[in-house]
């Protein structure tokens, strides 16, 4: 079955400091993993494909298929960064699920 | 563009009656997701949809219906509402380039 897991529920960094959101997936298939963030009144929306090795807003994540994971880092975190973060693994049938979201506090 | 559009944004229903959420969207997407979000635990899938007359279940589908006789309309029927259903729901949609989701602002739907 396929499973997204983010460990942590919520993370506090003072600004500045570097961060990194885990998440780790379980698919036996070719994946296709994502990151969204969901900041204070907004919608969903999505931050970075690891198709396209981008950097969004200072933000990178790399695809470990031997650790099965994709974890979110940012080197000097910013208040604005502040989020709620979701790791999303989309399947071969177009099916895509969500990790449970950790939420990020960047404290000033 | 509107992008994906939700309505309504807030319901209260009681126990047993049902309602349906309605999802529509102008970006000419063929895939379509209903989720549900409850506090920690992330969005879980209730239902996907491929293309038009293509339906499938999620993570969580017991209680719930969908259709998708369009390509721009996916509502979610719940029949006999519980308050197990109350939660935050989001609708969304997908091109096949890339894959990425685009979400409706959510409904809030409380059942008491």
């Amino acid at each position: 079955a396929q499973r997204v897991t983010q460990p942590e529920k919520l993370l506090s960094v003072f600004k500045g400091a570097p961060v990194e959101l885990k998440c780790n997936y379980s698919y036996s298939g070719s994946p296709e993993l994502f990151w969204y963030v969901q900041y204070s009144r907004q919608r969903l929306q999505l931050l970075l494909r690891h198709i396209s090795r981008e950097s969004i807003k200072g933000f990178t994540a790399d695809l470990n298929k031997g650790e099965t994971s994709f974890h979110l880092k940012k080197p000097f975190a910013q208040e604005e960064d502040s989020a709620m973060y979701y790791c999303a693994l989309t399947t071969g049938g177009f099916k895509t699920i969500f990790g449970a979201g950790t939420r990020l506090f960047v404290k000033a | 563009n509107a992008g994906v559009t939700q309505t309504p944004k807030f319901r209260i229903l009681k126990i047993g009656q049902s309602m349906t959420l309605q999802c529509t969207q102008d970006m000419n997407h063929n895939y379509m997701y209903w989720y549900r979000q409850d506090p920690g635990m992330g969005l879980k899938l209730i239902y996907y949809s491929v293309g038009a007359g293509i339906t499938d279940k999620g993570e969580v589908p017991n209680g719930y219906n969908v259709s998708r006789s369009t390509t721009e309309d996916f509502p979610l029927r719940l029949e006999l509402a519980a308050p197990s259903q109350t939660s935050v729901y989001f609708c969304a949609c997908g091109g096949a380039q890339y894959n990425e989701a685009f979400f409706g602002q959510g409904t809030r739907l409380t059942v008491v």
